[in-house]
């Protein structure tokens, strides 16, 4: 069965980086897009960042767009986030979903921004 | 693009709950619909307007037409409290766009 577990989250002053990853188990990683979704504390769920099968093609949320850098490695099976000069509202649980529907989801990681 | 969904629904059990998702010819996308329980990751309950993932009761369905896509439960029951929320693809911006949620409450 799909399994995704999420890994690296913690807290982190603000202007530092963080980088999380997404074990995939249970289906074949390399053909299936992947996307990092987030959600601070009470909130709603925000999409973050979406990179298709081939590695090449990305795209961002508007409020992470040249901060964060998605990618991955399909011999791993193993989906990143690159967090770079975070800020306070940064802060919340991060999750990576499978596929256009995000039919599948991990149980997410939780990043706290704070000083 | 913006998907606008009612911040609460509320609903005694075995009635029926209807939740609604609205955006700009919304009627021309694909619409995803997911519950999330209190301290749970969200589980993908209908995809593409009105299929059902496997392992989903047939008491979830779902419509998308005149500019409002909506997730029906039937017979609702106490464990299907939780939010919901819906999402399209945003093809003119290449981003995946969540509505705000609704949070369904069981009587």
């Amino acid at each position: 069965q799909v399994h995704l577990v999420e890994s690296g989250g913690g807290v982190v002053q603000p202007g530092r980086s963080l980088r999380l990853s997404c074990a995939a188990s249970g289906f074949t990683f390399r053909t299936y897009g992947m996307h990092w979704v987030r959600q601070a504390p009470g909130k709603g769920l925000e999409w973050v960042a979406i990179i298709f099968n081939d590695g090449d093609t990305k795209y961002y949320a508007d409020s992470v767009k040249g901060r964060f850098t998605i990618s991955r490695d399909n011999s791993r099976n193993t989906l990143y986030l690159q967090m770079n000069r975070l800020r306070p509202e940064d802060t919340g649980i991060y999750y990576c979903a499978k596929d256009r529907t995000l039919d599948f989801w991990g149980q997410g990681t939780l990043v706290t921004v704070s000083s | 693009y913006v998907l606008t969904q009612p911040p609460s629904v509320s609903v005694a059990p075995g009635q029926t709950a209807r939740m609604t998702c609205g955006g700009n010819d919304i009627e021309t996308k694909s619409v995803h619909w997911y519950q999330q329980k209190p301290g749970q990751a969200p589980v993908l309950v209908v995809y593409d307007d009105s299929a059902r993932p496997s392992g989903i009761p047939e008491r979830f369905s779902g419509s998308n037409s005149g500019s409002t896509a909506t997730l029906t439960i039937s017979r609702v029951e106490a464990g299907d409290e939780a939010d919901f929320y819906c999402q399209v693809w945003d093809s003119g911006r290449d981003h995946v766009v969540f509505g705000g949620g609704t949070k369904l409450t069981v009587l």
